[in-house]
């Protein structure tokens, strides 16, 4: 069963302007990890923030920021003040309890448009 | 600099013959893991290694084959009983156990089989 849901292939911002990606998630451990990368057309992936299931805070990176809702199982990216550089697509992923392997969402595609 | 090296970048091979991607990491980490990213698509995990000597299948091992002789090495062999090798593959570490812990990863290593 899919673990990470992105239910938006590609969206689209124009720049200056903020977005929200989503994701969803299934398990059943009460411990586990979100996680958000950057990929962009080079292919390296840049880690970008990270949210615990028992941070009570949504986690917050500059610009970006996670909202994270626990009994929706949902955390989204949310980016302020987009820039033309933010263009990339965008992964969500997850730690469950100890086990040591991280899975990953299909991804976002974001375009920034000037 | 620490950080994770993937060799080559590109990768032509004649269908039918295996090959050996390279992943080495000075970052000391005791975690390493293999992904494979179809175009448009999110990562999916080939193996990954707690430790040395140690490795598990992922979600899409059929067809590929690891080592872990030492705690900086971890290359992945596509063999000929993959039937779809093409795609963009990608190595990442990480320092271990927990769900905090973040993922580090290489600049990928692109294969083409003709």
């Amino acid at each position: 069963a899919q673990k990470i849901t992105q239910t938006q292939p590609g969206m689209f911002v124009q720049e200056k302007e903020a977005v929200t990606l989503d994701c969803t998630y299934d398990t059943s451990d009460q411990s586990y990890g979100l996680f958000w990368y950057k990929q962009p057309s080079s292919g390296e992936m840049i880690f970008l923030i990270y949210q615990g299931s028992y941070d009570e805070q949504n986690a917050t990176e500059g610009r970006y920021s996670l909202n994270f809702q626990k009994a929706r199982k949902s955390a989204n990216l949310v980016i302020s003040a987009s820039q033309l550089g933010d263009s990339a697509m965008y992964f969500c992923a997850m730690r469950e309890g100890y086990n040591n392997d991280m899975r990953f969402g299909a991804g976002t595609r974001l375009t920034v448009k000037p | 600099d620490g950080g994770i090296t993937q060799s080559p970048k590109y990768l032509f091979r004649k269908e039918g013959q295996n090959v050996t991607l390279s992943c080495e990491q000075n970052l000391n980490h005791d975690a390493m893991y293999w992904y494979r990213q179809d175009p448009g698509q999110g990562l999916r995990l080939i193996y990954y290694s707690q430790i040395v000597n140690d490795f598990q299948k992922g979600d899409i091992a059929e067809g590929y084959s690891v080592s872990r002789e030492k705690k900086e090495s971890f290359p992945l062999t596509v063999t000929s009983a993959q039937k779809n090798p093409t795609a963009f593959y990608l190595c990442a570490s990480s320092i271990g156990q927990g769900v905090g812990t973040e993922a580090f990863f290489g600049q990928g290593t692109r294969l083409t089989v003709v």
